[in-house]
Parts: C-alpha cells; structure tokens; sequence
C-alpha cells in the first residue's frame, strides 16, 4: 500500500538556522511523482515543489532544496537560512490510484513537519 | 485565476444539526476533490468529481455525507446530523489534470467545530 512517512512531529530551528525535513514513502509503482506541501498557519495547502521518479537529481530553488534519493525511498526537504516566514506545517505527498481502479488518483499525505522558526 | 474559494471559513454548530460547505474550484478546472484534515494529520481523501460526476469516495465518507457539483462548477458538501468527530478542516482542492502529475491547488479549507 501508499505510504509516506513524515517522522519528525516538531522541528524548532533559530532564524538563519539550516533545516532538513525528513520524508519516507513506501510504493508499489515504478514511476510516480511526490510533493511538498506547505500550510502556514492561514490553513490553506501552498504547492512547494513536484518531482518525477526519473530524476534523482538534487534540485534548488531559492533557499529551498531536496534531495530525492530513490534507493532509500526519500524525499527530504532542506531550507538554508530559515526565516520566520517559513514557520508553518509541511507536508510530503505520494499520488496513490484511487480503490476503484477507475485510475483516478489521489494525494496520500504524511503527517506533516511542524516547523517553527524562533527570531 | 482568483484560486479556489470555500465558504465559510469558519462554522461551528451543535451535534445534530446538518450543515453544508461551498467549494468554487479554479473556473478551468474540470477536477474538485473533498479532503479531511483533523488536527495533526494529513489531509484525508474523501471524494472526487470529474465535471459533475462523482467518480470516487473514500469510506470515510459516511452515509451522513453527501457531496454534489450539479452543473460541474462550484461543489457543496453536507454533512448530516453532525458529531463531534466530524470536527476538522475540510479542505477542497481543484485540478487541470490528473493529480498523479500535476497535483492539486487547494482552497483555505472550512473549520468546522461540532459542539
């Protein structure tokens, strides 16, 4: 079964603090995309990034980057420089068919990250 | 492209009563999903339409649930003789195409409080 998990509940890091968010998914798909997801504290779910299983490359965007890793099956999210504004829930994301078979598909999300960012 | 609207944001209303959410998806997206978010988890599936057909549920929609997009626009979701479990966000969240590639642009979602 889809799976993804998110073990770290809270992470606290100091402004201009490094950080690493952990994500682990389990499927049984050859090819499949995950995602980040990031809800501050609005509620609303803003999409960070999307990435195909193709590429294993390291992206950067900004003073975020991830690291996917297929091997160990590992999504993980690093912001460089944390600020305030960056304090909010994030969320790892695994498209899984839908039961039905239809192949439609749905989002299985982690438990998410809480990150906070003390000035 | 003024994102996807729920309304309300917040509702909080007494176990027994019935209420219903409104969604307005992004006005070219064919694709509206129904998720639960309780507090500490991750946004649950709970249903999906594509225009106005109801393709998917999830089991955790209960016969008390039922959702419609009568014209594949806007979608509402009725909740039925509420219950304190039933407390938690429910977020809607619109699509293009199919979310296994694209993914979703979600709403703010609607708080529900069940007292």
């Amino acid at each position: 079964a889809q799976k993804v998990t998110q073990a770290q509940t809270e992470i606290s890091v100091v402004e201009k603090e490094d950080v690493t968010l952990d994500c682990v998914y389990e499927t049984r798909d050859t090819t499949y995309y995950l995602f980040w997801y990031k809800q501050p504290p609005s509620g609303e779910l803003v999409f960070l990034i999307r990435r195909n299983s193709f590429d294993e490359q390291n992206e950067i965007s900004g003073r975020y980057s991830w690291n996917f890793q297929k091997s160990t099956s590992s999504f993980n999210f690093t912001i460089t420089a944390s600020q305030v504004v960056d304090s909010a829930v994030y969320f790892c994301a695994l498209p899984t068919k839908a039961p039905s078979g239809a192949g439609s598909y749905q989002l299985t999300f982690g438990k998410g990250t809480k990150l906070s960012v003390i000035p | 492209d003024t994102g996807v609207s729920q309304d309300p944001r917040h509702k909080i209303t007494k176990r027994g009563q019935n209420v219903t959410f409104r969604c307005d998806p992004i006005s070219e997206h064919n694709r509206l999903y129904w998720y639960r978010q309780t507090l500490g988890q991750g946004p649950e599936f709970l249903t999906y339409f594509q225009n106005e057909a109801q393709l998917e549920k999830s089991r955790l929609l209960s016969d008390r649930f039922s959702a419609e997009r009568p014209k594949g626009s806007f979608s509402t979701l009725e909740i039925q003789r509420t219950e304190q479990g039933d407390s938690a966000m429910y977020l809607c969240a619109s699509s293009l195409h199919e979310v296994g590639v694209y993914g979703y642009t979600f709403g703010s979602g609607t708080r529900l409080t069940v007292v």
